[in-house]
């Protein structure tokens, strides 16, 4: 699977957007691009996926930009609930294959 | 709709016995994922069952064995247990090959 690049850590303000970056410049055209996120000591939580479009669902936003290289993961108003470890995962969609996770990115939002 | 459930929540072992997780699935999944994940790192992937088999592993010693059951809930058997192998044991499961995962909220396996 390809590999993804992730700041370290991230800081936002309660209420605004949260946008967090991810490349991916060795995607292939048949991964797809996951985020997921991981409060502390919980289990990871599925937020979004795409291919080659931009996405939108009840948690978030996901812009990919149209060589796929890179994408976006927006939260439109953070909240102190937000603060987590965001991961950015490529991956081909099909039987057997695993989530490869990274580091991630650490978001905190303060008030 | 019920989530991914895991047992037990914390476990404590002591190196060279052996151990076994308890998974079950979200409604309707069919396939299910153990993942580890050592303190201050990113999940990695143990192995995936569908359909009552293996198919996909990660880089796990044969001593990482698992079952999936006909009512797709799974086990994570370790044996000879390490000290290394103490961590959060996760499971997700997913309704289609290759979909998103859902993830239950861990075993910590603690060993002495």
């Amino acid at each position: 699977d390809a590999k993804t690049t992730q700041p370290t850590s991230m800081d936002c303000a309660e209420g605004r957007a949260a946008n967090l970056p991810c490349n991916h410049s060795t995607i292939s055209g048949n991964e797809y691009v996951y985020w997921y996120r991981q409060i502390h000591s919980q289990g990871p939580q599925y937020i979004i996926h795409g291919l080659k479009n931009n996405e939108t669902n009840e948690m978030a936003s996901l812009i990919i930009t149209e060589d796929r290289k890179s994408s976006t993961l927006i939260l439109p108003h953070a909240t102190l609930r937000d603060t987590a470890v965001y991961y950015c995962i490529v991956r081909v969609g099909q039987a057997g294959t695993a989530l490869i996770f990274g580091k991630g990115t650490t978001l905190s939002v303060s008030s | 709709e019920t989530g991914v459930t895991q047992s037990p929540t914390h476990l404590i072992k002591t190196r060279g016995q052996q151990v076994t997780l308890r998974c079950s699935s979200q409604s309707g999944h069919n396939t299910v994922s153990w993942y580890q994940q050592a303190l201050g790192q990113g999940p990695q992937f143990i192995f995936q069952y569908y359909r009552e088999e293996e198919n996909g592993r990660g880089n796990f010693p044969p001593r990482f064995s698992g079952l999936q059951f006909p009512n797709y809930s799974s086990e994570l058997n370790v044996n000879a247990l390490e000290l290394d192998d103490s961590a959060l044991y996760l499971c997700a499961s997913s309704s289609v090959q290759g979909g998103e995962q859902y993830f239950g909220p861990g075993t910590r396996l603690t060993v002495t």
